[in-house]
């Protein structure tokens, strides 16, 4: 079973630019997550999905990021204009359903550094 | 407001010995508690994980030991191997707002095992 795909794995940029992340789920899995790990801490929700549809975004910082999963299946994310404190490891994670118990399942992460 | 407090922040163990990591929660609606392991370059991954109706599990080298009136919980790997060297994160999530779980994750402990 191939597992959580993720695109592109490092990225550079400038603060002010913009950013795109893109993120393949596991084949048949409803629900899907990004998270924000910023070096030496734990990963912080930012956003998740349940099929096509926001379940919670409470702690994306919605000025500035956005994302969408508009078949239900891959999503993406973007920041813009990105600032020096975006600089962190984006993980996208899939679980079969919403439930707390379902193991969520990561993808190798893309790397962001803004200069 | 770290609702996950996680101790040490890393760890230096034998090969061999038994290596401790501790986790405290403030909210007691938390119901599951999962304990991730990630290695460089990787997303986390499922290692164990508890529901607070159980004192303790145990699967294979590693041991949850969980203490709900103290709110506290406790990862042990047994006989610890160099390959166990990586990141542990505890957790904790709840039911909020319906049927949507979320995992706040505590801020990890690098392992190192010598040889």
């Amino acid at each position: 079973e191939a597992g959580v795909a993720q695109s592109p794995r490092y990225k550079i940029i400038e603060k002010r630019q913009s950013v795109a992340f893109w993120c393949n789920p596991i084949s048949g899995h409803a629900t899907l997550y990004w998270y924000q790990q910023i070096l030496g801490q734990g990963p912080k929700l930012l956003i998740q999905f349940q099929n096509n549809g926001v379940v919670d975004d409470s702690q994306l910082p919605k000025d500035r990021f956005s994302a969408e999963r508009l078949k239900g299946v891959d999503s993406t994310l973007k920041i813009q204009p990105a600032k020096l404190e975006d600089s962190a490891v984006y993980l996208c994670a899939s679980s079969l359903r919403i439930f707390g118990t379902d193991t969520q399942y990561f993808g190798p992460g893309t790397r962001l550094t803004v200069l | 407001q770290q609702q996950v407090k996680q101790s040490p922040q890393s760890l230096i163990v034998q090969k061999g010995g038994i290596s401790i990591i501790n986790c405290a929660y403030e909210n007691t609606a938390f119901d599951y508690f999962p304990w991730y392991q990630q290695f460089p370059g990787k997303g986390p991954a499922l290692l164990i994980a508890i529901r607070p109706d159980v004192s303790e599990k145990k699967e294979g080298r590693f041991t949850i030991s969980f203490n709900k009136s103290a709110k506290q919980f406790s990862l042990h790997i047994m006989d610890s191997q160099p390959g166990d060297s990586a990141t542990y994160f505890c957790a904790a999530s709840m039911n909020s707002g319906g049927s949507n779980y979320k995992l706040t994750f505590g801020k990890g402990t690098l392992l190192t095992v010598n040889p």
